[in-house]
């Protein structure tokens, strides 16, 4: 089964509003990770926290970590149409000597104009 | 210049029948990956290589065998294509050993359809 589940699963909001997104993960985790995906692209790495950080920021994105709650979230602030797309979570557990990385159900954000 | 290419973009092809799908990745990254995204966005791992080496290996039929002829390239062959193989297979790659975290650089996709 998936590692990382998220919330909502759709998200719908008017242009200028914040958006959250959360992620809920199962077992002990070395650093997560968030990822954009534009309908019919690839992956784009957003940004990665470390499992010993509590907060992140870059640009309009803040990222918190609770490792006690096993959960993170995503806020994009002053969201555009541009940000319309998916969103995962990806955890890496170090499992496997290689930090393989498990990605989450995503989170369909639209942006509208 | 495309940091991770695949080709072909979209491959649409008869049950039973064999493909490949190319993979490159110019950033000198030392680790490559398969995955494979479903029809509901669940993107699941399938493979890694790291310097040609075979490094993970997830439930996967045996029907599916990447190759790694070196570091920049990992292709995968899929034998006896079924219905359920219709899917979105993502490349990445990423340098762990340098520098310790895995962050994964994905090319565009190819779209598989089995008819």
């Amino acid at each position: 089964s998936q590692q990382g589940e998220e919330d909502p699963q759709a998200l719908s909001i008017q242009e200028g509003e914040n958006a959250t997104m959360n992620c809920s993960y199962k077992t002990s985790i070395n650093n997560l990770q968030w990822y954009r995906q534009n309908s019919g692209r690839g992956l784009v790495h957003l940004i990665l926290i470390r499992s010993n950080e509590r907060e992140k920021h870059s640009g309009r994105l803040r990222v918190t970590l609770d490792t006690s709650k096993k959960s993170s979230s995503l806020l994009i602030t002053a969201s555009r149409a541009a940000d319309t797309a998916s969103y995962f979570c990806a955890t890496d557990d170090g499992s496997g000597g290689y930090q393989k990385v498990t990605f989450g159900t995503g989170t369909k954000l639209q942006v509208i104009p | 210049d495309t940091a991770v290419s695949q080709t072909p973009k979209y491959l649409v092809t008869q049950m039973g029948n064999d493909k490949s799908i190319k993979c490159e990745q110019n950033l000198g990254h030392d680790t490559m990956y398969w995955y494979k995204q479903d029809s509901k966005k669940f993107l699941k791992i399938m493979f890694s290589y790291n310097n040609k080496e075979l490094i993970i290996n997830e439930t996967v039929p045996n029907r599916f065998s990447p190759k790694s002829p070196d570091k920049a390239h990992l292709n995968l062959h899929i034998n006896s294509l079924e219905l359920g193989d219709s899917a979105v297979y993502f490349c990445a790659s990423s340098q762990v050993l340098r520098t310790g975290y895995n962050e994964q650089f994905f090319g565009p996709g190819t779209r598989l359809t089995v008819l």
